[in-house]
């Protein structure tokens, strides 16, 4: 079984400059996350998608981040324009839904600010 | 909202056990979940537990004490590749809520 494609792997982009990142979860997982990780912090759920609908987006920036998933399969996650401290790592993740408890994560777009 | 405890650090010896500690506070509270991070990669699940008690998989175990808001992770026999950090994980009336993490270090 495939696991969560991200892509790219790494960024590296001038402040007020824009970035997209692209997820592919593991086929059937309905439920999809984006997630925000700043060195020595753990994981914070940026949006969560239920299909092609939106479930949870309160900790989006949304002055400045946006995302969607048109087909309800894979996403894209856009920061426009991004700040310095947007310098994170930026996971994907996918579940079955109702087993948001055991998510499986992709490896991740390392973004730096300069 | 949700608030989650961990040690930032820990260090145990090759071949020794391990406890690594979590107390949570949240509302509407499903369960609470264990991951596993090495550097550069991607969290990988580890363990769940929504009802009290202890839960074995293999060389880890999860407990959990929902009266008490606190888990552990109990790592047995620990191996060099155990070098990682750990994060407790709250589900409940909202998405999954992540601690800071456990980094735990084993030396030789």
């Amino acid at each position: 079984e495939a696991g969560v494609a991200q892509s790219p792997r790494y960024k590296i982009i001038e402040k007020r400059q824009s970035v997209a990142f692209w997820c592919n979860p593991i086929s059937g997982h309905a439920t999809l996350y984006w997630y925000q990780q700043i060195l020595g912090q753990g994981p914070k759920l940026l949006i969560q998608f239920q299909n092609n609908g939106v479930v949870d987006d309160s900790q989006l920036p949304k002055d400045r981040f946006s995302a969607e998933r048109l087909k309800g399969v894979d996403s894209t996650l856009k920061i426009q324009p991004a700040k310095l401290e947007d310098s994170a790592v930026y996971l994907c993740a996918s579940s079955v839904p109702g087993q948001g408890e055991t998510q499986y994560f992709g490896p991740g777009t390392r973004l730096l600010v300069l | 909202g949700q608030s989650l405890e961990q040690p930032s650090e820990v260090t145990a010896v090759e071949g020794a056990i391990v406890q690594i500690n979590c107390t949570y506070q949240t509302s509407g509270f499903y369960g609470l979940s264990w991951y596993q991070q090495h550097d550069g990669g991607a969290p990988t699940f580890l363990s769940y537990n929504a009802l009290d008690g202890l839960e074995e998989t293999g060389r880890f175990s999860s407990f959990l004490s929902r009266s008490d808001s606190y888990g552990y992770l109990l790592l047995q026999e620990l191996q060099m590749k155990d070098s990682a950090s750990y994060f407790c994980a709250v589900s409940g009336n909202t998405p999954l809520v992540f601690g800071k993490g456990t980094r735990l270090s084993v030396i030789a």
